[in-house]
């Protein structure tokens, strides 16, 4: 069964260090999501990409973070300078969507925990 | 602002009992609602979708109703058992946005003891 793929499973940094996730989305699915969570929360949307381009990105601190989607397939997001308060679980999630609408389930993989000394 | 919520925060149930875990939405306008699997650590597992057509949908043991108009949905689980012990999260996939992402409720965490 084709599942989203995310590395490195548990990461661990120093404050104002630089991190990087990867993600590799189910085959096919040209539509790719950067969620976080908090422990206790629900994850919260960073990013969405349909193909290359960047659909919503209206919640993604951009004075530390940044994502990129360069060919379409896989994704990278980076946080420089790490703060204590990105200790999160970093979930990304693909699908399908036909004719702009979310037809299809979203796919998670199984995230990146971050903590930040 | 679309918000999600979901009633109660925990369950603890024995094993065997038939079980409601209810989620509802401030905002009708949406495309679907989902139904999500979290195990301590791990990512999500998709467990049912509703598209906002639909009243419900059934997969195995989980069933799960939708009612667009007054902004809820349950999750009904079946005969419960310890390997259903997890935290389940309601996602709605909001008309009124930019892009197609889901927004969260905080989710039920349910303990089923053997």
């Amino acid at each position: 069964e084709a599942e989203v793929a995310q590395s490195p499973r548990y990461k661990i940094t120093e404050k104002s260090q630089a991190v990087a996730f990867w993600c590799d989305p189910i085959s096919g699915h040209a539509t790719l999501y950067w969620y976080r969570q908090i422990l206790g929360q629900g994850p919260e949307l960073l990013v969405q990409f349909q193909d290359e381009s960047v659909v919503d990105d209206s919640q993604l601190p951009k004075d530390r973070f940044s994502a990129e989607r360069l060919k379409g397939v896989d994704s990278t997001l980076k946080i420089q300078p790490a703060e204590l308060g990105d200790s999160a679980m970093y979930l990304c999630a693909s699908s399908l969507v036909r004719d702009g609408a979310p037809s299809y389930e979203q796919y998670f993989g199984p995230g990146t925990r971050l903590t930040v000394t | 602002k679309q918000e999600v919520t979901q009633i109660p925060a925990a369950l603890s149930v024995p094993e065997g009992e038939n079980l409601v875990l209810n989620c509802s939405f401030t905002d009708s306008a949406i495309y679907n609602l989902q139904w999500f699997r979290q195990d301590p650590g791990k990512g999500l597992t998709s467990l049912l979708l509703i598209q906002s057509s639909q009243r419900e949908q059934t997969s195995g043991r989980l069933n799960a109703s939708l009612d667009k108009s007054s902004g809820r949905s349950t999750l009904y689980i079946a005969a419960s058992q310890p390997g259903d012990s997890a935290t389940y999260l309601c996602a709605v996939s909001p008309l009124n946005q930019a892009g197609t992402a889901l927004i969260f409720g905080k989710g039920t965490t349910l303990s089923v003891s053997s």
